[in-house]
Parts: C-alpha cells; structure tokens; sequence
C-alpha cells in the first residue's frame, strides 16, 4: 500500500481561487518536504517542515504540519497561471543517517486565467 | 548557474544498448542521488553517495551502476536497456545524508527506450 497520499490526484481551478493540497503518511515523520515540478525543469523546492504544528509560508503558497507529524497541507492563496504543475510532498522517515525522501504520487494543479 | 545539472536531458535508445547519464552539482554538497519517476510520475530513489561512498542501493537492477569519481559528481550507466527502463531520472544532492537537509534535484534525463 502507499505510504504517503496526495490528495487531490489533480485539480482545476480558476484564477484568482484558493486550492489546498494534502499530503497524509501512515507514519510520523521526521521531515516533510514541499516541491514543484514543471514539464522540463525538474523539482524546485518549495518549503520543509520538521516541527510538529510548524507552518511556513513564501508568497502566496501556506505549508503545515499537523502536530502528530503526519499530515502536510500546501495552500495557495489567489492562484495564478505561474502557480499551475505538479505539486509533490516528500517524506523524511530516516530520523538519521541513510537520509532519502519518499514522495507521494503528486497533484497535477491548473489553473484557468 | 545551475546548481545540479545533468546531461544529457533527453535520449532516444534502442533495447540491448548501454548508456550514461552524467550528473554535476556546484553546491558543494557532500551527498547525491539518483531518483527515477517512472510513467505514473511515481518519484523513486535508486542510489545515493556520501563522499564517493554508496549509502543507498534501493534494489535497483545491477545494469544500472552508478559511479562516482568524486563528490561533485554522480553519473548513472545502463547496460543492456529495457523498454521498462524508460523513464525520467533525476540527480539530487544535499550538504549532508542525515535528516534536516534539504535535496536539491536537476532538471531530469528523459530516456525513452525503443
């Protein structure tokens, strides 16, 4: 069974609305990574939380960690065209050496001008 | 500059052949990987290095020998391709392999097997 749901698999939205992306691991979590990826430039990353009940923000993209460190929402505020790609949660569950991240499938976000 | 670059990004080979992708990043990051997203777009790690040494081997097939001549560099040979082997891979790094530090990916090798 997957280990770490994306949920929405995909969604549409029209410019200007809010959307939130959810990512849920079976297990606690030492870290929990936030990337997008765009057709032909790889993964940027976006943000990293470690701390129970953390939240960060950058512009207009929200990113929380519940407090039992294993639930992450993404949320966008008035999306815009530049917001649309696949969003992938990455889980850290190493808690030490042999570091590597587990990804879910991915949310395939577009956004309607 | 791009901080992981690979080469080269997309290729178009036949079954039976060997190929190499080629992986660089400026960072100075002691640790890279090798992750493949196959056509699911289901991102997975092969391989990772800690200063030239093998950490992670995720039972990948051994036609797939990573190499790396230094810590800046990790490339990725393929003997004897499959049609399976079709896929996006992508190298990745980050200062350290312990947990807190953040995997920088490049852009992806689109490698399409004929």
């Amino acid at each position: 069974s997957q280990e770490l749901e994306q949920s929405p698999q995909s969604l549409i939205v029209q410019e200007g609305k809010n959307l939130t992306i959810n990512c849920t691991s079976s297990k606690t979590l030492y870290g929990l990574y936030w990337y997008k990826q765009k057709y032909g430039e790889g993964l940027i990353f976006l943000m990293m939380l470690q701390k129970g009940g953390e939240e960060k923000s950058h512009e207009k993209i929200t990113a929380k960690l519940d407090e039992k460190k294993q639930q992450s929402s993404l949320h966008i505020t008035a999306s815009q065209p530049s917001h649309a790609g696949i969003y992938l949660c990455g889980a850290d569950r190493s808690g030490g050496s042999n570091y590597k991240l587990t990804f879910g499938k991915g949310t395939l976000l577009t956004v309607n001008p | 500059d791009t901080a992981v670059s690979q080469t080269p990004k997309y290729l178009v080979t036949q079954m039976g052949n060997d190929k190499s992708i080629k992986c660089e990043q400026n960072l100075g990051h002691d640790t890279m990987y090798w992750y493949k997203q196959d056509s699911k777009k289901f991102l997975k790690i092969m391989f990772s290095y800690n200063n030239k040494e093998l950490i992670i081997n995720e039972t990948v097939p051994n036609r797939f020998s990573p190499k790396s001549p230094d810590k800046a560099h990790l490339n990725l040979h393929i003997n004897s391709l499959e049609l399976g082997d079709s896929a996006v891979y992508f190298c990745a790094s980050s200062q350290e392999w312990i947990s807190g530090n953040t995997i920088y990916f490049g852009e992806g090798s689109w490698l399409t097997v004929v």
